[in-house]
């Protein structure tokens, strides 16, 4: 167990559906980040928090979009969905942003758009 | 552009010692590392290197020459459990974030 803890375990919508992903991430860290894995692109970075701010970006979908509460969790948003957007979605945190950076991943959501 | 190459595949027999390569050519480098991941389950660490040479961490060690742009991970005393696909990641931008790119994975499978 990391103690990184990400909701729903998993999530079955339809296209053209809206829906909000959950990370919390391990006591005292500061940056949060999401990740999307399909089996035919592997693991993508979309987008980096640290301490509410955006620090760094992917290639991240303009449907999509991700924010960082004062608690430090975070949500990640997807909207429009297609069947395309179907993946495990990863959330990850460490302690900074910068040097030697550890990230300690989520359990994952398995969304599956129909 | 951004390139991460890992075989796709490998088998290799319990007991044995398996070398996973990986090569990179990325717009920046702050660091590369290995994850390890289990089918359906999360990514958990394994090493992390950002200066030249060999990293050992029990079963584990890593390699990284920037200058070639290349990495290897090396498993001993391989475990019927160490069947996982092994990730390389290589940390791009700048220095004060977190960004990794990850290559495809390699699929480890170890036999009896």
């Amino acid at each position: 167990d990391s103690g990184v803890t990400q909701t729903p375990k998993h999530l079955i919508t339809a296209t053209g559906q809206r829906v909000t992903l959950r990370c919390s991430p391990r006591s005292g860290d500061l940056s949060v980040y999401w990740y999307q894995q399909s089996l035919d692109q592997g693991l993508q970075f979309l987008i980096q928090y640290y301490n509410g701010e955006e620090r760094a970006k992917g290639n991240i979908l303009e449907r999509f979009s991700a924010q960082q509460f004062p608690d430090l969790h975070s949500e990640l948003n997807l909207s429009s969905l297609e069947l395309g957007d179907s993946a495990l979605y990863f959330c990850a945190s460490s302690p900074s942003s910068g040097g030697y950076n550890e990230q300690f991943f989520g359990p994952g959501t398995r969304l599956t758009v129909l | 552009g951004q390139n991460i190459d890992q075989p796709t595949e490998m088998t290799a027999t319990e007991g044995a010692i398996v070398q996973i390569n990986c090569t990179y050519q990325t717009s920046g480098f702050n660091g590369l590392f290995w994850y390890q991941q289990h089918a359906g389950e999360a990514p958990t660490f394994l090493s992390y290197n950002v200066l030249d040479g060999l990293e050992e961490k029990g079963r584990f060690s890593s390699f990284l020459s920037r200058s070639k742009g290349y990495s290897y991970l090396l498993l001993k005393e391989l475990q019927m459990k160490d069947s996982a696909s092994y990730l390389c990641a290589v940390r791009e931008g700048s220095s004060n974030t977190g960004k990794l790119i990850f290559g495809q994975g390699t699929t480890l499978q170890v036999k009896p």
